[in-house]
Formats: structure tokens, C-alpha cells, sequence
């Protein structure tokens, strides 16, 4: 979906690195989600904001944090980067209505830590 | 806790067959349940959902759903496969009584042949 984009769309990373991964829509909702996806797994939810002030962890937010900038923006970061955390992650929205109205995602990142 | 089962890592089926991808799920409560596409290298996008009221539920692409509560299934059908129907499918559950996030099945593969 054009209206959620992430950057960047691929990123080779070295063990012990900080990475940011970045999220940005233009949809105008309140909440936005990260997930990440790995093969047989499915999504896990790292983290969700339903507004600037509000933050909260997901299944498996351990090695990771956010940061909400604005409406319209949301950050994954990765402080010291691990082999295990190679996945494809996800940047998510929905408005107001949260869970009743359906989620909006992005094309996702792929990230590679060596 | 709620969670979320796709019994088949793939499914394969001929064009122009009818096709059915399975999904079980557990909620405490009652269920919001959600089918979502995955096509390659792009994000997930949304087909159906079930909140409440009829049991079948219709989509986009001509897929529909059928949600049983007693055999807590939301196993999504459509009536004729076509190729471009190949995609990744995930199933996700949330509960409607009060906010609960979104947990999502590993996902089905779903190879429609020629």
C-alpha cells in the first residue's frame, strides 16, 4: 500500500550495529504497528502506538525500541543488532477504530544481520 | 491468550477448482477474525473479516469465508482458483471484548497450477 512506506527496503547489517528501520503514512491514523515475519512463524507484533504518547510492547519487543515522531511517523530500532533478529519486518496502520477496522501495511524492510 | 492455527503449510490446487485454506483459532470471548494476502516482496493487504451477524462473509477477489463457532473455524474458500491467486495467506484473530492486538497464523502457501 502506497500510503504506508518504510525505509529502507533492504539493509545488510553487521552484528553489535544500530539500525533504524523508519515507518511513514499518509493515511492520517492514530495507531501504527511493527511487526516482524519469519519463515514459518507467521507476523509477531514487536511493538504498537495508538498516539504520539502512548507506547506499547508487543510479543517480542526484547532487543528492540520505537520511537513515535509524529502522527505520521514511527521508528524501529535495533540497538546492537543480532544475527537472529534477520527478518522481514512490517510497518502497520489502522484509524481510530483499531482492531474493527482492518490493518494498512507497508511493503516491509528486509533486514540481514551478519 | 489467543491464538491462531493453519494447519497446512501449502495448499495446491488445479485452476478453475474450488479452493480452501483452513484456519482454527482460540479467543477468549467472542472473535474478530481477519484474512489477509501476502503476493511476493509486497506487505500484506486485506480480504475479509467476520465481526458478527452471517456466517459467510464476502471479500475482495471473489474469496468468501465461513466463520463456525462451534468448530471455531474461519477456513476461506472461493469457488474457482486462478493462477494469480498464488500468494502467501494469513489468518488473524483479535477478541471484540475490550482492546486485544491482533495475533496472526503462520501462514498457508497457496500454489494454484495452470
Amino acid at each position: 500500500d502506497a500510503d504506508v512506506t518504510q525505509t529502507p527496503r533492504n539493509r545488510i547489517t553487521k552484528t553489535g550495529k544500530r539500525i533504524m528501520l523508519e515507518c511513514s503514512q499518509t493515511k492520517g491514523h492514530d495507531r501504527m504497528y511493527w511487526y516482524r515475519q519469519d519463515p514459518g512463524l507467521g507476523l509477531r507484533l514487536i511493538y504498537y502506538s495508538f498516539d504520539v504518547k502512548d507506547i506499547n510492547k508487543g510479543e517480542i519487543s526484547d532487543g528492540y525500541s520505537v520511537s513515535r515522531q509524529a502522527q505520521a511517523k514511527f521508528s524501529l530500532s535495533l540497538e546492537s543488532a543480532i544475527p537472529n533478529q534477520t527478518a522481514l519486518y512490517f510497518c502497520a496502520t489502522s484509524d481510530r477504530g483499531g482492531i474493527y477496522n482492518e490493518q494498512f501495511f507497508g511493503p516491509g524492510t528486509r533486514l540481514t544481520v551478519l | 491468550a489467543q491464538s491462531v492455527a493453519q494447519p497446512e503449510d501449502q495448499v495446491n490446487v488445479a485452476e478453475g477448482n474450488p479452493l480452501t485454506v483452513k484456519c482454527t483459532y482460540s479467543v477468549s470471548g467472542n472473535p474478530y477474525l481477519f484474512w489477509y494476502v501476502q503476493y511476493p516482496n509486497r506487505g500484506l493487504q486485506f480480504l475479509l473479516k467476520y465481526i458478527t451477524g452471517d456466517n459467510l462473509v464476502k471479500g475482495s477477489y471473489g474469496f468468501e469465508a465461513e466463520f463456525n463457532k462451534s468448530q471455531t473455524s474461519f477456513h476461506l474458500k472461493k469457488p474457482s482458483a486462478l493462477v494469480s491467486d498464488s500468494a502467501l495467506y494469513f489468518c488473524a484473530v483479535t477478541r471484540r471484548e475490550g482492546y486485544s492486538t491482533l495475533t496472526f497464523g503462520k501462514g498457508t502457501m497457496l500454489l494454484v497450477s495452470p
